[in-house]
């Protein structure tokens, strides 16, 4: 079974629509995550959820919005999509209260905007 | 600002030999750091960490240093072998939640 899970794996959409990413976790952890890799290949942090709570939130459009049904999905929705949201899409998990912890990553969702 | 950075992007070593992997860092409030290996079209996992407070971290041919005066580390890996060809990235970790990636370095192993 697949521990971090995002659907779609691609994705590629007209400038100006609305979108959304799907996560799933079965790992039992307290903390998602959306990560951004850009086109340098840096990471890059947008948002986590810790018990439905946002704790870190970058300076990222308010185009794009967390939601968290419950502490097993975390989903990443983009409306108005622009050129720039072209990137790779990871969702990642980590299991709270452990010193050093590990990110769990899914296996990303490549999103092309034409 | 890229608080993580890995300068080379990328490095190819013979099998059997070492590979050393290098990473700089400016945020000296980091707890941890990560380092994640990438395969194509997979997410980043896990290989190895080190805490702030120790200089040296080992896991079988895999071998974190950490030089805080210098704000650097590097990932040891001996004997590279081919299975080894992949992205790594380097991670500083903060308030527990907290994670910068540096840009990878691509490594390639060569029989």
């Amino acid at each position: 079974d697949t521990a971090v899970s995002q659907t779609p794996k691609y994705l590629v959409t007209q400038m100006g629509n609305d979108k959304s990413i799907k996560c799933e976790q079965n790992l039992g952890h307290d903390t998602m995550y959306w990560y951004k890799q850009d086109s340098k290949k840096f990471l890059k942090i947008m948002f986590s959820y810790n018990n439905k709570e946002l704790i870190i939130n970058e300076t990222v459009p308010n185009r794009f919005s967390p939601k968290s049904p419950d502490k097993a999905h975390l989903n990443l929705h983009i409306n108005s999509l622009e050129l720039g949201d072209s990137a790779v899409y990871f969702c990642a998990s980590s299991q709270d209260g452990w010193a050093g912890e590990k990110l769990f990553f899914g296996s990303g969702t490549q999103l092309s905007v034409l | 600002d890229q608080q993580v950075k890995q300068n080379s992007p990328s490095l190819s070593v013979q099998e059997g030999r070492i590979s050393i992997l290098n990473c700089d860092y400016t945020n000296s409030m980091f707890d941890y750091f990560l380092w994640y290996k990438k395969y194509p079209a997979e997410g980043p996992t896990f290989l190895i960490s080190i805490s702030s407070i120790k200089d040296k971290n080992e896991d079988g041919r895999f071998t974190v240093f950490l030089n805080k005066s210098a704000k650097h580390l590097s990932l040891h890996i001996v004997p590279s072998q081919p299975g080894d060809s992949a992205v790594y990235f380097c991670a500083g970790l903060y308030n527990n939640n907290d994670m910068r990636f540096g840009a990878g370095t691509r490594l390639t192993v060569k029989p």
